[in-house]
C-alpha cells in the first residue's frame, strides 16, 4: 500500500487557463475528500465521495470548479478559468466507511495562479 | 456551525520541555476530534483520535491529548520536546450527526522546538 498520491505536486498557471489535478485513494477506500489549504490557513473541505457517488459539496466549490470519481477509484478536481484566488494546496483524502472518519491524507497538489 | 479555535498561532519550546498546544470547538453536540500533523511540503498524518470512551487519548510519537467536555476542550501535549516535533499541528472536529465525515479544522499551531 503506497498510501494517497496526487498529481502533479505543484503546478503554475496563468489566469484564465483550466487545470485539472488527480487523486488516487488507499485501494481498498470507499470515501474520497477534497481539501483547499491557503498559507497560514488550515485546510477547507470542498468535496467528498462514496464510490463513484459524490454526496456532498462545499458553498466553496464554485461553478469553476468540478470533481469526478468515474469509476470509484481515482478521482479528478478541475477549475476552469482559473482566478488568482485559486491559488492554494488542493489536499486530497480517502478513508474507509466504518473506521470512525479517520482520513488519510496525500501529499497536497500546490497551485500557482499568476 | 461548527468551529475550531487554536489558541496561539506559533508556540516555541526547549528540547525536552513541556509542549501544549491548546485547541476549543464550538458544538451543542460533542463532536469527533482529531489532531493532526502537518510537515513542511507534506500532506497531513493524524496524530490521534477521540470518538467515545476514556476521555485521555494516546496518539503516535509520544503525544496525548484529552476531552474535557465541560471546557469544550481538546488540548494537545507531550511531556518532553523533540527538535523532529517541529511541524504545524492542526486539530479538527467532525460532526457526529454528518454521515459524511468531513473534517473542519482550525487554523492550526506552528511548533518550533530550539535546542
Amino acid at each position: 500500500d503506497t498510501g494517497v498520491s496526487q498529481d502533479p505536486r505543484h503546478k503554475i498557471t496563468k489566469r484564465g487557463q483550466n487545470v485539472t489535478f488527480r487523486c488516487d485513494p488507499i485501494s481498498e477506500h470507499n470515501r474520497l475528500y477534497w481539501y483547499r489549504q491557503t498559507l497560514g490557513q488550515g485546510p477547507e473541505f470542498l468535496t467528498y465521495f462514496q464510490n463513484e457517488a459524490q454526496l456532498e459539496k462545499s458553498r466553496l466549490l464554485s461553478d469553476r470548479f468540478s470533481a469526478e470519481r468515474p469509476k470509484g477509484s481515482f478521482s479528478t478536481l478541475e477549475i476552469q478559468r482559473t482566478e488568482q484566488g485559486d491559488s492554494a494546496m488542493y489536499l486530497c483524502a480517502s478513508s474507509l466507511t466504518g473506521v470512525i472518519y479517520e482520513q488519510y491524507f496525500g501529499p497536497g497538489t500546490r497551485l500557482t495562479v499568476t | 456551525a461548527q468551529s475550531v479555535t487554536q489558541l496561539g498561532s506559533h508556540v516555541s519550546v526547549s528540547e525536552g520541555a513541556l509542549v501544549l498546544l491548546r485547541c476549543n470547538y464550538s458544538s451543542s453536540v460533542p463532536p469527533y476530534l482529531f489532531w493532526y500533523v502537518q510537515y513542511p511540503n507534506q500532506g497531513l498524518q493524524l496524530l490521534l483520535k477521540y470518538t467515545t470512551g476514556a476521555t485521555l487519548v494516546k496518539g503516535i510519537n509520544g503525544f496525548e491529548a484529552e476531552f474535557k467536555k465541560s471546557e469544550t476542550s481538546f488540548h494537545l501535549t507531550k511531556p518532553s520536546a523533540h527538535m523532529s516535533d517541529a511541524a504545524e499541528y492542526f486539530c479538527a472536529v467532525s460532526d457526529r450527526g454528518n454521515q459524511g465525515g468531513k473534517l473542519i479544522f482550525g487554523q492550526g499551531t506552528e511548533l518550533s522546538v530550539k535546542p
